[in-house]
């Protein structure tokens, strides 16, 4: 079955380190996304991207970085810059002809500083 | 900047009672309008959606709800709720500007507690 897979499922970091959590899909879509869910505050956007070798800045960028070198990964690095890192991450994905029709979201990883 | 607001951050009802989830958002132009759930211990997944023609949009599981541009609304309703239906629904907007095109902005969610 075509997905979006992210791991780990719960990240522990300690202060001062980087942190890189994964979000692979194979539902051949063009466009992926990052969001950070944290309690009463929704999914804030912190990275998109449309196309392989491009990316964009969300709302919430400061402290974060990605990459999209292949179409099927889209991977996310929590730096020791980000304040607070503590937080649910989602990953999604959406066809993209100008437009997105709809997220299709992976499950999440659970980071915690210790 | 524009926003979505959903007003009712838990709402608890009894099965069979009538739901209705509130949604507004702050933009004038073009938009395009999502209502997600997320039961508990699952996905995110997507519930319905509207893009043009009938404002009254149905999705899955009885789901329905109904843009009023004059209201900058989008509202979910389910006429008769089941304890299955106790999760954390999101509502979400793209706002159509310059380029914008194509993510979404997420109200805060509200979450629907239905007692058996």
């Amino acid at each position: 079955d075509g997905g979006i897979t992210q791991s780990p499922k719960y990240l522990f970091r300690k202060e001062g380190q980087n942190v890189t959590l994964s979000c692979e899909q194979n539902l051949n879509h063009d466009a992926m996304y990052w969001y950070r869910q944290d309690p009463g505050q929704g999914l804030r956007l912190i990275y998109y991207s449309q196309i392989v070798n491009d990316f964009q800045k969300g709302d919430i960028a400061e402290g974060y970085s990605v990459s999209r070198e292949k179409k099927e990964s889209f991977p996310l690095t929590v730096t020791s810059a980000q304040k607070n890192p503590t937080a649910f991450y989602l990953c999604a994905s959406s066809t993209w002809t100008g437009n997105n029709y709809g997220y299709t979201f992976g499950s999440g990883t659970r980071l915690t500083v210790v | 900047a524009q926003s979505v607001s959903q007003h009712n951050h838990h709402v608890i009802l009894s099965e069979a009672a009538s739901l209705e989830l509130g949604c507004n958002y702050s933009y004038g132009g073009t938009v395009n309008l999502f209502w997600y759930v997320q039961y508990p211990g699952q996905h995110l997944q997507l519930l319905l959606k509207y893009f043009s023609g009938d404002p009254l949009v149905k999705g899955i599981k009885g789901f329905e709800a109904e843009f009023i541009k004059s209201k900058f609304s989008f509202n979910l309703r389910k006429p008769s709720v089941q304890w299955s239906d106790t999760a954390e629904y999101f509502c979400a907007v793209n706002f159509y500007y310059n380029t914008n095109a194509g993510k979404s902005t997420f109200g805060d969610g509200t979450t629907l507690t239905v007692k058996p």
